[in-house]
């Protein structure tokens, strides 16, 4: 069985501040999606990895894929409310299922 | 377009009641999937369809029952559903494959 473990589970800081989500397994996946989910809302596809050691920008959020193709990170700079959210990862592990993170729950304090 | 829409928004049923929610997307998208998701927890699969036709089912109860009429839509009917089924429902779409899914809203449902 594959699993995805998100620390922290929760995380609450102040706008301005930088941050650091970490999303490990010990299985590998052949590509590593990150989504955040707004309450009442779908997740939204933030970013997709595919090659070990990549790093992926978005505006202020920096995604990156281990080398071993087994954990990510995503940091977030200079953090602001519109980041609040649920955030999860998604590793394809090739069996027509994404294999969910159990969630880091994120609240930018104004 | 990347939207995968979803309805209804919010449905109440009771436990004899016969209802369905329904899925919709124009992305040309070959594989569709149906989630659960409790309360500050992450969607848990519950089926996929690949090309219409139904590929995965995780040992879901018989009470709900998907349906995939063409390539844009997905529906799961219910019936005689449980109050601990009450959940948000969420369809999702990718092009091939697991990756990079496209959710929608979703349908907050619950059972009395």
């Amino acid at each position: 069985t594959q699993l995805l473990e998100q620390s922290p589970q929760f995380l609450s800081i102040q706008e301005g501040e930088n941050l650091t989500v970490y999303c490990n397994s010990s299985s590998v996946f052949s590509s590593l999606q990150w989504y955040r989910q707004e309450p009442g809302e779908g997740p939204v596809l933030l970013v997709t990895v595919v090659t070990g050691g990549e790093v992926k920008k978005l505006k202020r959020l920096t995604f990156q894929f281990g080398d071993a193709r087994k954990d990510s990170s995503l940091h977030i700079t200079a953090a602001q409310t519109g980041d609040t959210g649920l955030y999860l990862c998604a590793g394809e592990g090739g069996n027509e299922k994404l294999t969910f993170g159990t969630g880091t729950r994120l609240t930018i304090i104004p | 377009d990347t939207e995968v829409t979803q309805t209804p928004k919010h449905l109440v049923m009771g436990m004899t009641n016969k209802k369905s929610l329904k899925c919709e997307q124009h992305m040309g998208h070959r594989a569709m999937y149906w989630y659960k998701q409790k309360a500050k927890k992450p969607p848990e699969l519950m089926f996929v369809y690949s090309y219409e036709k139904l590929s995965i089912n995780e040992s879901v109860p018989s009470r709900f029952s998907p349906e995939c009429p063409n390539s844009s839509l997905l529906n799961l009917h219910l019936h005689a559903l449980q109050p601990e089924d009450s959940a948000l429902y969420l369809c999702a779409s990718s092009q091939e494959g697991a990756n990079e899914q496209y959710f929608g809203p979703g349908t907050r449902l619950t059972v009395t």
